[in-house]
């Protein structure tokens, strides 16, 4: 009865390729985040969608797209993966997007070779 | 660039010792605060969270904060530390003039030794 749960664990890839990574809560919550954490520990949110409409999208190449089927599902989607985009990637939500608490997948690794 | 500032890059202390993690925001006007624990190989748990009321506010495992809106701060306290709080702790802010993009700190490393 995973809250938050993001697939794969575990992402090892070469560069060039595409992949995703899919999150998927059963909070009831409306709103839900993809942060980025870099080798340093450092958090960055990428985007956040609110009942399946994107409202952050923050500075991120756009070979990055996230895609939202429905608001319990944030799925995103990487083209033509770089070194650069290895990291451990965080899926969140919140109920609203102000004084919620975000609650966190597990986090994805993804290794890029 | 407004921003959240959290002084300290690694701690190391015993166990019993007490804790105290520095957190600074930029931000001004309406303000929620929150403190994160990330532990070895796990995903981030809420610690605690500030949003209006009593400034001194109490979290899960022993954790409190201080909110001193004069000084834009957020201090992590703990008065006595067991080696399982050994983590990253991350501060966050979402601030009503940054639309409540929910904002983190770089963290803290807390090692705590036995």
């Amino acid at each position: 009865d995973t809250a938050v749960s993001q697939t794969p664990k575990y992402l090892v890839t070469q560069m060039g390729n595409d992949k995703s990574i899919k999150c998927e809560q059963n909070l009831g919550h409306d709103t839900m985040y993809w942060y980025k954490q870099d080798s340093k520990k450092f958090l960055k949110i990428m985007f956040s969608y609110n009942n399946k409409e994107l409202i952050i999208n923050e500075t991120v190449p756009n070979r990055f797209s996230p895609k939202s089927p429905d608001k319990a599902h944030l799925n995103l989607h990487i083209n033509s993966l770089e070194l650069g985009d290895s990291a451990v990637y965080f899926c969140a939500s919140t109920l609203g997007s102000r004084r919620a608490e975000a609650f966190f997948g597990q986090g994805t690794r993804l290794t890029v070779v | 660039a407004q921003s959240v500032s959290q002084h300290n890059h690694h701690v190391i202390l015993s166990e019993a010792a007490s804790l105290e993690l520095g957190c600074n925001y930029s931000y001004g006007g309406t303000v929620n605060l929150f403190w994160y624990v990330q532990y070895p190989g796990q995903h981030l748990q809420l610690l605690l969270k500030y949003f209006s009321g009593d400034p001194l506010v109490k979290g899960i495992k022993g954790f409190e904060a201080e909110f001193i809106k004069s000084k834009f701060s957020f201090n992590l306290r703990k008065p006595s530390v067991q080696w399982s709080d050994t983590a990253e702790y991350f501060c966050a802010v979402n601030a009503q003039n940054n639309d409540y993009k929910l904002s983190f700190g770089a963290g803290t490393t807390v090692t705590v030794r036995a």
